[in-house]
């Protein structure tokens, strides 16, 4: 089965940038999707196809993809940013997700 | 506006059955593929099954293949979730999500999601 490795925390201050990766075996060579979920909330689709963002998602918002690792980066964080980070890819039209990083903003 | 309504949760003893429904409005159902994810008190998302807009092509995670089955009823626009014997590591807060193409393993993501049942396995 096809695993994504995700780091459990990440804590980034008020303003600045935070970087989640996500990894799995030629990633680069898969789409990704990252979702957001807040507390006792149903996730939140925030990138799509590795560097799409749906409307109403801000554009502090974006992503890569190559290699191994696909990345979301959140530029200029917000308090409002804290909450758990969910990267997802498709294995032979089986979907996997990455564990999860729950993002701190401190 | 896009709404995707789960029911039909509830509490249920191991080896037992349950039918999730997830009624859809907003868009035209037929056209798009569907999946349920669930997520386990505490746990991450876990994906669990999709079905093709056409209900041709099923897919399972191997967690649930031989006791899950996923079908959809476009003339009501309503997809489900039947799951036969069902253990404790199945409870969970279960949710439909809408892909963004019709033939399923959509890379464009899963957009949006319902607001989740919870699915209770215990004696």
């Amino acid at each position: 089965s096809y695993d994504l490795t995700q780091p459990p925390s990440v804590s980034v201050s008020p303003g600045q940038t935070a970087s989640i990766s996500c990894s799995g075996d030629k990633l680069g060579d898969k789409h990704v999707s990252w979702y957001q979920q807040r507390p006792g909330q149903s996730p939140v689709l925030v990138i799509y196809q590795d560097i799409e963002r749906p409307s109403g998602i801000p554009e502090r918002f974006s992503g890569s993809n190559s290699g191994n690792t696909a990345t979301l980066t959140i530029s200029g964080t917000q308090a409002m940013d804290a909450a758990d980070y969910y990267c997802q890819t498709w294995d032979t039209s089986t979907g996997v997700f990455g564990g999860g990083t729950e993002l701190t903003v401190l | 506006e896009v709404q995707l309504l789960e029911s039909g949760g509830g509490l249920v003893q191991p080896g037992g059955s349950l039918r999730l429904s997830c009624a859809a409005s907003g868009f035209t159902f037929s056209t798009y593929a569907m999946s349920w994810v669930r997520q386990a008190p505490g746990k991450g998302l876990e994906w669990v099954s999709g079905i093709s807009g056409n209900a041709f092509g099923t897919y399972y995670a191997d967690s649930v293949k031989g006791r899950f089955t996923i079908s959809r009823d476009n003339s009501k626009n309503t997809l489900y979730l039947q799951m036969n014997s069902l253990r404790a590591e199945d409870t969970a807060v279960y949710y439909c999500g809408k892909e963004d193409c019709s033939g399923g393993g959509c890379p464009m993501g899963f957009d949006p999601w319902g607001q989740g049942t919870l699915v209770t396995v215990s004696s």
